[in-house]
């Protein structure tokens, strides 16, 4: 199996600090995409940035950004000036670059934003 | 999570007993999938679609079953419940192939206890 490792179980960060979550993942395929989710202890899956294996420049979405280093097999989610709200549960996915149907999630990352 | 509705929410089974966790989606949406999350173990991809009539399975099958009749509808069936099926249960859906770019719809969840 293919499969995405999050190596930090839980993290502790102060409001407005920027925070790193990290993400790497195994993969045999040339062409595949990168998800980001946050799960709110309402349990919802909520989006948050895309990369795909293709894509020469790094994504961003808003206060997130991916950090993607390709030979490394890394993804790693940034969160510029964290805020009470961005605590949650943080996954890192991976997916064929063409259609979603099957994703590998990582096992998480619980972010706590301390006031 | 406009537009991938499931059913029930919540739900709590005897061992051996079977039902079906109902996911419908309206957006025309080629592929489905349903994933269960764990504590500590992210999201497993158990049965997925990528059309009506044609399913394939995922990481953790056993003790599922799904069919796709209608592009509409994607139940998984739990056949003889055991305590090892408890979870959260998501359905997930977005359109196929190139189309389908990084945009899956995930529900709301289903909490499954067996007792």
């Amino acid at each position: 199996a293919q499969k995405i490792t999050q190596t930090q179980p839980g993290m502790f960060v102060q409001e407005k600090e920027a925070v790193t979550l990290d993400c790497t993942y195994d993969t045999s395929d040339q062409s595949y995409g990168l998800f980001w989710y946050k799960q709110p202890s309402s349990g919802e899956m909520i989006f948050l940035i895309y990369q795909g294996s293709y894509d020469e420049q790094n994504a961003t979405e808003g206060r997130y950004s991916l950090n993607f280093q390709k030979a490394r097999k890394s993804a790693n989610l940034v969160i510029s000036a964290s805020q009470l709200g961005d605590s949650a549960m943080y996954f890192c996915a991976r997916g064929p670059n063409f259609g979603n149907e099957k994703l590998t999630f990582g096992t998480g990352t619980r972010l706590t934003i301390i006031p | 999570n406009a537009g991938v509705t499931q059913t029930p929410k919540f739900q709590v089974l005897k061992t051996g007993q079977s039902m079906t966790l109902q996911c419908a989606q309206d957006m025309n949406h080629e592929y489905m999938s349903w994933y269960r999350q764990d504590p500590g173990m992210g999201l497993r991809l158990i049965h997925y679609s990528v059309g009506a009539g044609i399913t394939d399975q995922g990481e953790v099958p056993n003790g599922y079953n799904v069919s796709r009749s209608t592009t509409e509808d994607f139940p998984l069936r739990l056949l003889s419940a055991a305590p090892s099926q408890t979870s959260v249960y998501f359905c997930a859906s977005s359109y196929g192939g190139a189309q389908g770019g990084n945009t899956i719809y995930f529900g709301e969840g289903s909490w499954l206890t067996v007792v």
